[in-house]
């Protein structure tokens, strides 16, 4: 089966910090990996995935994540933080033997502090 | 523009009482899904569908269901045997013709039940 771990319910960072938003993975074969973001009574927005390739991935709003396949990680990170990422962030799986099924992670809130 | 609508964006029932959620796409995507989102819980996935006329139960349709008639309809009732019905209720799409694709989302529905 599928799961996908988000270790911190809480992330808290200060503006203009570099901000980390930790995902560990279990699935057979080789994972698709996604995260999300989430405003307040909104939709999921998506900021970036890993297929293959290059290990560190860019996406929206200058956040990366790095795939690592030893560690079964892909960690959302942000060089400068700003008050706007304040939100919750859902990493997400898919594995090709599981068919089109995205399984989430119970998601981390982040708070940015001025 | 190209997206998912979901409505209504809040719906409040009585207990007892089916309610219907809408969610139309005009992406063109041949797979919609149907997600609950309770706080610190992620999404878990109720139905999905991958074609018109067939859908699939996911891991907590007890209480829902579904009909996929068109293309660009997948509606979602949630039926009075759903013993906790409130919740955040999103919608989203996939197209398996690109193969590592991202879901995309609706804005989601709060269904509330007085």
């Amino acid at each position: 089966a599928q799961s996908v771990a988000q270790p911190e319910d809480q992330v808290n960072v200060a503006e203009g910090n570099p901000l980390t938003v930790k995902c560990t993975y279990s699935v057979s074969g080789n994972p698709y990996l996604f995260w999300y973001v989430q405003y307040p009574n909104r939709g999921l927005q998506f900021l970036l995935k890993y297929i293959t390739g290059d290990n560190l991935v860019k996406g929206s709003y200058g956040f990366e994540a790095e795939f690592n396949k030893s560690q079964t990680s892909f960690h959302l990170k942000k060089p400068s933080a700003l008050v706007s990422d304040s939100a919750l962030y859902f990493c997400a799986v898919r594995a090709l033997n599981y068919g089109q099924n995205f399984v989430f992670g119970p998601g981390t809130r982040l708070s940015v502090l001025p | 523009d190209g997206g998912i609508t979901q409505s209504p964006k809040y719906l409040f029932r009585k207990e007892g009482q089916n309610v219907t959620l809408s969610c139309e796409q005009n992406l063109n995507h041949d797979a919609m899904y149907w997600y609950r989102q309770d706080p610190g819980q992620g999404l878990r996935l109720i139905y999905y569908s991958q074609i018109v006329n067939d859908f699939q139960k996911g891991d907590i349709a007890e209480g829902y269901s579904v009909s996929r008639e068109k293309k660009e309809s997948f509606p979602l009732t949630v039926t009075s045997a759903q013993k906790n019905p409130t919740a955040f209720y999103l919608c989203a799409t996939y197209t398996p013709t690109k193969n590592t694709g991202e879901l995309f989302f609706g804005e989601g529905s709060r269904l509330t039940v007085l």
